[in-house]
């Protein structure tokens, strides 16, 4: 089945970019998802990529996929305070029904 | 207007009680989920209903039945709670053979 695997942590200065990196295995997940979470509160759908796009641009976020490596990463350009939160990379599983398998969840700390 | 809503958002309770939570949307969907994240912030799929019927049922207790009176409403019953059971669950919603899938905002629940 399909695994998600994401770095725990990142931390960045404020104004830098940060790059989120994510790992998958099925290669017939059809869609890929960021989702992000503040402390204590819900998930935020963030932004999502079909699996046959390189690339979707959403104001500060960049999103690259690399198919041929099952590699997706979100860039966040000019980093803010209000960024700093828990970013989860999600596939969503081949065979329909909207399952989405989640990363671990990227803790993105900015600091002044 | 908050589009995934569930109550409610924090539950303390002691071992063996049974307790529900409520899971409601006013996005028209017509498929509804619950996922769990445990302490370490990792979220897996428990159910999926697509117009009140199961169409997703992970491997979870069977103390854990969900129950979908219409198509807004995912409610989740939990019987003889222990103490693993404290996570955080969340409903989302999304509408079939579409992309984008939404979530509530959690319901924090605590065993002691």
């Amino acid at each position: 089945g399909e695994d998600v695997e994401q770095s725990l942590f990142l931390s960045v200065r404020e104004g830098d970019s940060s790059v989120i990196n994510c790992t998958y295995t099925d290669s017939s997940s059809t869609y890929l998802y960021w989702y992000k979470q503040e402390p204590g509160a819900g998930l935020q759908l963030l932004t999502y990529i079909f699996s046959n796009m390189d690339m979707k641009q959403d104001q500060r976020l960049t999103v690259l996929l690399n198919k041929k490596d099952k590699h997706l990463s979100l860039r966040i350009a000019d980093t803010q305070t209000g960024d700093s939160a828990i970013y989860f990379c999600a596939g969503r599983v081949s065979g329909g029904y909207n399952k989405l398998i989640f990363g671990a969840g990227t803790r993105l700390a900015v600091h002044p | 207007d908050t589009a995934v809503s569930q109550t409610p958002k924090y539950l303390v309770t002691q071992m063996g009680n049974d307790k529900s939570i409520k899971c409601e949307q006013n996005l028209g969907h017509d498929t509804m989920y619950w996922y769990k994240q445990d302490s370490k912030k990792f979220l897996k799929i428990m159910f999926s209903y697509n117009n009140k019927e199961l169409i997703i049922n992970e491997t979870v207790p069977n103390r854990f039945s969900p129950k979908s009176p219409d198509k807004a409403h995912l409610n989740l019953h939990i019987n003889s709670l222990e103490l693993g059971d404290s996570a955080v669950y969340f409903c989302a919603s999304s509408q079939e053979r579409r992309n984008t899938i939404y979530f509530g905002e959690g319901s924090w629940l605590t065993v002691v």
